[in-house]
């Protein structure tokens, strides 16, 4: 079964560190999402991303952050220089055209110390 | 605003059905998701609802009242891996996919 992957599972880095989180979506979507959840919180949108630009995204989404997708199956999520706040568990999704449903990736627990 | 609630816990006991309550107030809607989450998992999509009534899905059935602003997440048989987190989303018509998530509810099943 097609499913979206996220790497790595577990990412512990500095304050002020830049880091990239990794997402290979399904294969023939074209709606791509990512998402983020602190620990014991909800679910936040981050942005969305389709024809190769942002479609949309939240006010947490700000000159901090930046997406990529630089080949025809990564779509990257990059924090340029994280702060404490950023730790949470960050998810990608996918979604085929004309379908209402998003896979989510397994996530990436993100640990700014 | 933008506000959907939920319980914040239920406790139900395996083989019974139990029913999950999500009321919201957005300023737009286009459809409402329920999402299953075990701690430390990703969200898996459950079912979709656009228009009023109920949809069936083998052991769950979520139901929709849009001009009450509430819907329901309804499952039977319950069995022990059922325990998890219940994401109600709503996702607004002026959004290509950005949902609006509830704090979701912790579902646990005793035995």
């Amino acid at each position: 079964e097609p499913e979206v992957t996220q790497t790595p599972s577990h990412q512990v880095t500095q304050m002020g560190q830049e880091v990239i989180l990794r997402c290979v979506p399904i294969s023939n979507h074209l709606y791509f999402y990512w998402y983020r959840q602190i620990l014991g919180q909800k679910v936040e949108f981050l942005v969305s991303f389709y024809n190769n630009e942002i479609s949309e995204k939240s006010e947490i989404f700000d000159d901090q952050f930046s997406v990529e997708r630089p080949d025809g199956s990564n779509f990257t999520l990059k924090i340029r220089s994280t702060k404490l706040e950023d730790s949470a568990m960050y998810f990608c999704a996918s979604r085929g055209t004309g379908a209402t449903e998003a896979f989510f990736g397994q996530g990436t627990r993100l640990t700014v110390v | 605003g933008q506000n959907i609630d939920q319980p914040t816990e239920m406790t139900a006991t395996e083989g019974a059905i139990v029913q999950i309550n999500c009321t919201y107030q957005t300023s737009g809607f286009n459809g409402l998701f329920w999402y299953q989450q075990h701690a430390g998992e990703a969200p898996t999509f459950l079912s979709y609802n656009v228009l009023d009534g109920l949809e069936e899905k083998g052991r769950f059935s979520s139901f929709l009242s849009r001009s009450k602003g509430y819907s329901y997440l309804l499952l039977k048989e319950l069995q022990m891996k059922d325990s998890a987190s219940y994401l109600c989303a709503v996702r607004s018509p002026d959004s290509n996919y950005q949902l609006i998530w509830g704090a979701g509810t912790k579902l646990i099943i005793k035995p």
